[in-house]
C-alpha cells in the first residue's frame, strides 16, 4: 500500500506561470482533501473532492485556483498566474469515505516556491 | 462550524521532562478529535484520536490525550519526552457523523532540548 502520493515534492515557478500539483489517494480511498500550509502557520482547508465531484470548496481562493478529481487519474490542484504569496506547502489527504470516524491520511506535501 | 485553538505556538522542554500541549475547540455539535504530528519536511501523521467511549486515549509512543467535554479541551500529554519527539503538533476536529472537513489548529512546535 503506497499511501498518499504527491508530486512534485518541490516545484519552482516564476510569477505568472502555472503550477499543477498532483495527488494520488491511497488505494480504496475515494475522497481527497487539499490543505495549504504557509510558513509559520497551520493548515488551512482548501477543498474537498470525491471522484468527479467537488463537495466543499469553501477554502479555495475565488480566483486562479481550481481543483479536480477525475474518474481516472490523480486529483490535481491548479494555480494559474502564480504570485509570491502562493509559496507554501500544499498537502493532500485522502479518506475511504466521508471523514469523521475515518481519519485522514496525508501525503508528504508539495512545496511550491514562486520566484 | 468548528474551530480549534492551540494557545502555545512553541513549547521548549528538556529531555525526560513532562509536557502538555493544549487544545481547545468550539462546536455546536458532537465532535471527533485528533492529534497529528508533523516532523520536518514531512506530511502529517495521526498520533491519536477520540471518537467515543473512554475519554482518555493513548498513542503507541507514550502520548495521551483526554477529552473534556465540559471544558471543550483535548490536551496532549507525555510524562517523559525524548529528543525524537521534537516536531509540530496539530489538534484537529471534525463534526461527528456529518462527514465534514477537518479543522486544524495553528499547531504547537515542541522542541525537546538535551
Amino acid at each position: 500500500n503506497a499511501g498518499v502520493m504527491q508530486n512534485p515534492r518541490h516545484l519552482v515557478r516564476r510569477r505568472g506561470q502555472e503550477a499543477r500539483l498532483r495527488c494520488s489517494p491511497m488505494k480504496g480511498h475515494s475522497h481527497v482533501y487539499w490543505y495549504r500550509q504557509l510558513p509559520e502557520e497551520g493548515l488551512k482547508f482548501m477543498v474537498y473532492l470525491q471522484k468527479e465531484n467537488i463537495i466543499d470548496e469553501s477554502g479555495m481562493p475565488k480566483e486562479r485556483f481550481s481543483a479536480e478529481f477525475p474518474k481516472e487519474g490523480p486529483s490535481i490542484l491548479r494555480i494559474q498566474q502564480v504570485v509570491r504569496g502562493d509559496s507554501a506547502a500544499y498537502f493532500c489527504a485522502s479518506s475511504p469515505a466521508l471523514a469523521g470516524a475515518n481519519v485522514l491520511t496525508f501525503g508528504a506535501g508539495s512545496r511550491l516556491t514562486v520566484l | 462550524a468548528q474551530s480549534v485553538t492551540q494557545l502555545d505556538s512553541q513549547v521548549p522542554v528538556f529531555e525526560e521532562a513532562p509536557v502538555e500541549l493544549r487544545c481547545n475547540y468550539s462546536s455546536s455539535v458532537s465532535v471527533y478529535l485528533f492529534w497529528y504530528v508533523q516532523y520536518p519536511n514531512q506530511g502529517l501523521q495521526l498520533l491519536l484520536k477520540y471518537l467515543s467511549g473512554s475519554t482518555l486515549v493513548e498513542s503507541i509512543n507514550g502520548f495521551e490525550a483526554e477529552f473534556n467535554k465540559s471544558q471543550t479541551s483535548f490536551h496532549l500529554r507525555k510524562p517523559s519526552v525524548h529528543i525524537s519527539d521534537t516536531a509540530e503538533y496539530f489538534c484537529a476536529v471534525t463534526a461527528a457523523n456529518y462527514g465534514q472537513n477537518f479543522v486544524f489548529g495553528p499547531g504547537t512546535r515542541l522542541s525537546v532540548l538535551p
